[in-house]
């Protein structure tokens, strides 16, 4: 069946560190993965996209891109900021309109 | 434009006890989910509807949850009866007719089974 593992959290960073969320999956066909983003307090919210493999989804200065090759779609924002502290949630659609997740990793970054 | 809302924010109840979930897509979106969250732990899917009817409803763990979408607008989440392992967040989406792709998340409702 499909899967999706994240790395364990939460990740603790400085204010304008490198932020990477490892994500890989197991799927069946060619899924469109996703990442979400729950702030305190707030239902998830679609972060970024992508498709097809190689492409990059990006928003808020946050980017992904589609690895079929090692199954990946790592979070990666090259300056984190305190107002990006949340739990991101990597996913996965196989077209069955049932959103596959990972069990979410939280960020929290300090001033 | 008004999100999915979830009403209770927080429920808490005993073992036994029965409680219902509701959920308010955005306007106009034909497609609405079910989700849930157990212990820190994955978001599984549980069912999706199509107007009023059930598309796939494979991720529902067992009969004492019971869905419905009367009239294809909200929707209600029941729990008859409910058990410890209940406990968890429970989300709702929804998605316009035919971009399946971009599931509009509800803020969730805390259920809290003692």
């Amino acid at each position: 069946g499909n899967s999706v593992t994240q790395m364990e959290g939460p990740v603790t960073l400085s204010e304008e560190a490198f932020l990477t969320i490892n994500c890989t999956y197991t799927a069946t066909g060619y899924p469109s993965l996703f990442w979400y983003v729950q702030y305190p307090g707030e239902g998830l919210q679609l972060l970024l996209k992508a498709t097809k493999a190689d492409d990059k989804g990006s928003n808020k200065g946050f980017e992904a891109t589609y690895r079929k090759e090692t199954t990946s779609f790592h979070l990666e924002k090259g300056s984190v900021q305190v107002s990006d502290s949340a739990v991101y949630f990597c996913a996965l659609d196989t077209g069955r309109r049932a959103l596959t997740f990972g069990s979410g990793t939280r960020l929290q970054v300090q001033p | 434009e008004a999100g999915v809302t979830q009403f209770p924010s927080h429920s808490v109840i005993e073992k036994g006890q029965t409680v219902t979930l509701r959920c308010d897509p955005i306007s106009g979106h034909d497609n609405l989910y079910w989700y849930r969250r157990v212990m820190g732990k994955e978001i599984k899917f549980l069912l999706h509807f199509v107007k009023e009817s059930k598309q796939d409803e494979s991720g529902m763990p067992n009969n004492r949850f019971l869905a419905e979408r009367t009239g294809g607008t909200y929707s209600t989440l029941k729990v008859q009866p409910a058990e410890l392992e209940d406990s968890g967040v429970y989300f709702c989406a929804s998605s316009q007719t035919g971009r399946t792709d971009t599931q509009y998340f509800g803020p969730g409702t805390r259920l809290t089974v003692l």
